[in-house]
């Protein structure tokens, strides 16, 4: 079983819906929890840290279910830009290593 | 935020033959970076940790003789992709951290 599991996709939705991605993580010891987002052939970049009262930035909502070890990314009103591939990232406790899943790739259409 | 920077951003090279990969933070110093590999469509894989002063410490199943890496000061890493095949042809990241992780640009190598 792979440490960080996502739905690869691809979505397409279109502009202005809302979108949802799910993440599960396998480790208890997990502590850590980010988004990053990745363009095609470019390096990852951080979108948002996830954490257990749930957050938001903007159009960003990110909420974290550690009992159930669960991570999810809501994007409202999606916009052309937000197309990429969302990479759930996980850090054990006691290790500096981030823990990557497969990613979901998002293609917002016009 | 802080910069990683990575060098090449692109190689070709022939089968057998041995590339060269630079990391550096560009204005912070780094005790550990990381070294990944994306193969397409596929998430980041960690290859092996980079520890300045001392030797790496690789992930299960990486050679660690072919993939040789350097961490000689606190703004650079290398990493020497050995006898390379093209089976080694892939996106190579490297990361560091500063208040939060930063990762370089990426080099994408390809061998013939």
């Amino acid at each position: 079983r792979k440490e960080v599991e996502q739905d690869p996709g691809p979505f397409n939705v279109p502009e202005g819906a809302t979108v949802a991605f799910n993440c599960t993580y396998s480790n208890s010891a997990s502590q850590s929890f980010f988004w990053y987002r990745q363009d095609c052939r470019k390096e990852p970049k951080l979108l948002m840290s996830v954490y257990s009262s749930g957050n938001e930035d903007g159009r960003f909502t990110a909420q974290l279910n550690r009992a159930s070890q669960y991570i999810s990314l809501l994007i409202r009103d999606s916009k052309l830009s937000d197309s990429a591939t969302y990479l759930c990232v996980v850090n054990v406790r006691g290790a500096q290593k981030l823990v990557f899943g497969q990613g979901t790739r998002l293609t917002i259409n016009p | 935020g802080a910069v990683v920077s990575q060098h090449p951003s692109w190689v070709i090279c022939k089968s057998g033959t041995s590339v060269k990969i630079e990391c550096r933070s560009l204005d912070f110093q780094a005790t550990t970076m990381f070294w990944y590999r994306q193969f397409p469509k596929q998430s980041l894989m960690l290859m092996a940790t980079s520890n300045e002063g001392s030797k790496a410490t690789y992930e299960q199943g990486v050679e660690k003789d072919k993939f040789l890496i350097n961490h000689a000061s606190l703004t650079l890493s290398t990493l020497t992709v050995t006898s390379a095949h093209p089976e080694d042809s892939s996106f190579y990241i490297c990361s560091a951290r500063d208040d939060e992780q930063y990762f370089g640009p990426g080099t994408r190598l390809t061998v013939t």
